[in-house]
């Protein structure tokens, strides 16, 4: 079975220190595509990120970095200088399949205090 | 990016009653899906949306308590019957798109339901 771990519930930082969430996934396919999503206050789902199981690319956007560890299954994102608009709710997931439901991690509440 | 639009945004039901939440996505989908989200829970699938066909339900939710439409490639309701204040949940309508044979899954704003 396919499962997602984010271990931090809630983490709190100053403004303008970076900080990283924690993603640990497991599954038992070769192939699969790993999420992340933002859910801010206001409660809408914010797509982030989307990597497949071949591409272990880290990736930067901005001061947005993702680490992609297969051997750790480990997806872990960080933010780099952080900003009190990054407050919100971070969710990992995991998919097998283009057309298959995705797992969420129970997601980690970040909050970035000025 | 797929902009997914739902209706209602927000509502306050007896127990007792239905609500229809409908989804609308401003181009063609092949996959559509439900989750609820519980307050502060992570999202569950509730059913897959097909086109032509009936859902495909998760372990746990059933069409009785939750029936789809699925009617076109745009457009998807959800029905929460016969609510209870458990059913107190975000649900959200989410929808894939393709784009250079890869793909992105997106979400709608939610509809907060609260059942008194």
């Amino acid at each position: 079975a396919q499962k997602v771990t984010q271990a931090q519930t809630e983490i709190s930082v100053v403004e303008k220190e970076d900080v990283t969430l924690d993603c640990v996934y497991e599954t038992r396919d070769t192939t699969y595509y790993l999420f992340w999503y933002k859910q801010p206050p206001s409660g809408e789902l914010v797509f982030l990120i989307r990597r497949n199981s071949f591409d272990e690319q880290n990736e930067i956007s901005g001061r947005y970095s993702w680490n992609f560890q297969k051997s750790t299954s480990s997806f872990n994102f960080t933010i780099t200088a952080s900003q009190v608009v990054d407050s919100a709710v971070y969710f990992c997931a995991l998919t097998l399949n283009r057309d298959d439901k995705i797992i969420f991690g129970k997601g980690t509440r970040l909050h970035i205090l000025p | 990016s797929a902009v997914i639009s739902q209706k209602p945004s927000r509502d306050i039901c007896q127990r007792g009653t239905s609500l229809t939440i409908q989804c609308q996505v401003d181009s063609q989908v092949t996959m559509m899906f439900w989750y609820r989200q519980q307050p502060g829970q992570s999202l569950t699938l509730i059913a897959t949306a097909n086109q032509g066909s009936e859902a495909t339900y998760e372990s746990g939710f059933v069409i009785d308590k939750f029936p789809i439409s699925r009617p076109n490639l745009t457009f998807s309701t959800l029905t929460v019957s016969n609510m209870s204040p458990e059913d107190s949940s975000i649900y959200l309508c989410s929808a894939q798109t393709f784009r250079d044979s890869d793909y992105e899954q997106y979400f709608g704003p939610g509809t907060r339901l609260t059942v008194t």
